[in-house]
């Protein structure tokens, strides 16, 4: 089914930007589409922003757009997430996910491998 | 984008049957066949537990199932045990190729 692995993050002053990164292992990385999901403390899931299998298609939610790119790398196997002007309320957990299945556009089928997070706090 | 809609709690015993009800609108829920549902325990992932409404990952029980109508989603848990007990989560595909999720429903396992 597959493993992935995030890192980056960290304590950053507001209005800094962060790079977050997700190396994939056990699947075939360019068949699967990728997803960043956020959780602030105490809080609820919140999806950040989707990539396709093929890097062609880039969705981002509201607060993202403008601020945050998500990418990703063949080589490697490494998915990321730039994210710039941080402000205090993007102090969360950042999980990155799977497609479950493959060559996947316009729908989602669920989420079937998740990393286990990386935590940034925006704080001065 | 808004969030889809969860009651915050609900609560049942060993055994019974459970139902979580996620609320969204004509262009979330209400448009596609792409629910999913997802199930979390304290400082762990989310994992996968119904997806496309109805289905179940393979490892998934059968005590979970999933259902749609018109704009709202449920998932059915039967014979409660103590191991269920967590948060669970909706998510729906919805217009633009966005991702909503409900605020979570924590289930206690009395």
């Amino acid at each position: 089914q597959g493993r992935l692995a995030e890192s980056g993050g960290g304590v950053v002053q507001p209005g800094r930007s962060l790079r977050l990164s997700c190396v994939a292992s056990g699947f075939t990385f360019s068949q699967y589409g990728l997803h960043w999901v956020r959780q602030a403390p105490g809080r609820g899931l919140e999806w950040v922003a989707t990539i396709s299998y093929d890097g062609n298609t880039r969705v981002y939610g509201d607060f993202g757009t403008g601020r945050f790119s998500v990418s990703r790398v063949k080589s490697g196997s490494t998915l990321y997430l730039e994210m710039n002007s941080l402000r205090p309320d993007d102090t969360a957990t950042y999980f990155c996910a799977k497609d479950q299945r493959k060559f996947v556009t316009g729908e989602n089928n669920g989420l079937d491998v998740w990393g286990q997070g990386t935590t940034v706090t925006v704080s001065s | 984008q808004s969030t889809l809609t969860q009651p915050a709690s609900v609560s049942g015993s060993p055994g019974q049957s459970i139902t979580f009800s996620c609320t969204g609108t004509s262009s979330d829920i209400g448009l596609y066949d792409f629910v999913s549902w997802y199930q979390q325990h304290p400082d762990k992932a989310p994992t996968l537990i119904i997806f496309d409404v109805t289905h179940r990952p393979s490892g998934v029980s059968a005590r979970f199932s999933g259902a749609k109508s018109a704009n709202t989603a449920s998932l059915t848990i039967s014979g409660l045990r103590p191991e269920d007990e967590g948060t669970y989560y909706c998510s729906s595909f919805s217009t633009g190729n966005t991702m909503l999720f409900g605020g979570g429903t924590k289930l206690t396992v009395l």
